[in-house]
């Protein structure tokens, strides 16, 4: 079974500027997760979808970021504009939905480390 | 307060040794309790998955949740180099992270050959 893909692994980009990642989850999987890890802290959650409708975007920035899953498959999350403390690793993560509200384990994605500079 | 608390270490060892990790939460909606390992560069793995009180045991890692102490704990026996990594606790009120998983910040755990 092939993991969740992500890309790109790495990124550079001035301050102000915008950026896009991408994450394809586990085939079968309904319900997608973007998580933010700043250096030295824990995964936060910044939204999540069940196929393709948002389930939970509190977390979100929604001034700069902005996500979406179209076809309930693929996800985007973009930036912009950027600023220094949004230099962090970005995770996808996918789950298999056993129930209305229960879920199968996350499976996390390699990240995209993002340089804010 | 944070909802979850973690020592981020680092906890060095000596190969063969006893490791023991643990978080403390403040949450009591939380029932499910997971500890995902994370080796530098790569995303977090899930290493243990436990739901209320109790003990699992799976090979060389042991996981303990005290619901009314609101701490878990992570044992790994027979320590080795293998096992540094970053240890993440992580916890949710619904079955899989279902509400999203809320995370410690991890303990650097480093193995000593």
């Amino acid at each position: 079974e092939a993991g969740v893909a992500q890309s790109p692994r790495y990124k550079i980009i001035e301050k102000r500027q915008s950026v896009a990642f991408w994450c394809n989850p586990i085939s079968g999987h309904a319900t997608l997760y973007w998580y933010q890890q700043i250096l030295g802290q824990g995964p936060k959650l910044l939204i999540q979808f069940q196929n393709n409708g948002v389930v939970d975007d509190s977390q979100l920035p929604k001034d700069r970021f902005s996500a979406e899953r179209l076809k309930g498959v693929d996800s985007t999350l973009k930036i912009q504009p950027a600023k220094l403390e949004d230099s962090a690793v970005y995770l996808c993560a996918s789950s298999r939905m056993t129930s209305g509200r229960e879920a199968d384990e996350q499976f996390f994605g390699p990240g995209t480390r993002l340089t804010v500079l | 307060q944070k909802e979850v608390e973690q020592d981020p270490g680092p906890l060095s060892v000596p190969e063969g040794a006893i490791v023991s990790l643990n978080c403390t939460y403040s949450n009591s909606a939380f029932q499910y309790f997971m500890w995902y390992r994370q080796y530098s560069r790569k995303g977090p793995e899930l290493l243990m998955y436990t739901y209320s009180s109790g003990n699992k045991e799976d090979g060389r890692f042991t996981a303990q949740v005290d619901k009314s102490s609101k701490y878990i704990s992570l044992f790994i026996r027979d320590s080795q180099p293998s096992d540094s990594a970053t240890y993440l606790c992580a916890m949710s009120a619904l079955r899989g992270g279902a509400d999203g998983l809320t995370f410690g910040k991890g303990t650097h755990l480093i193995i000593q050959p």
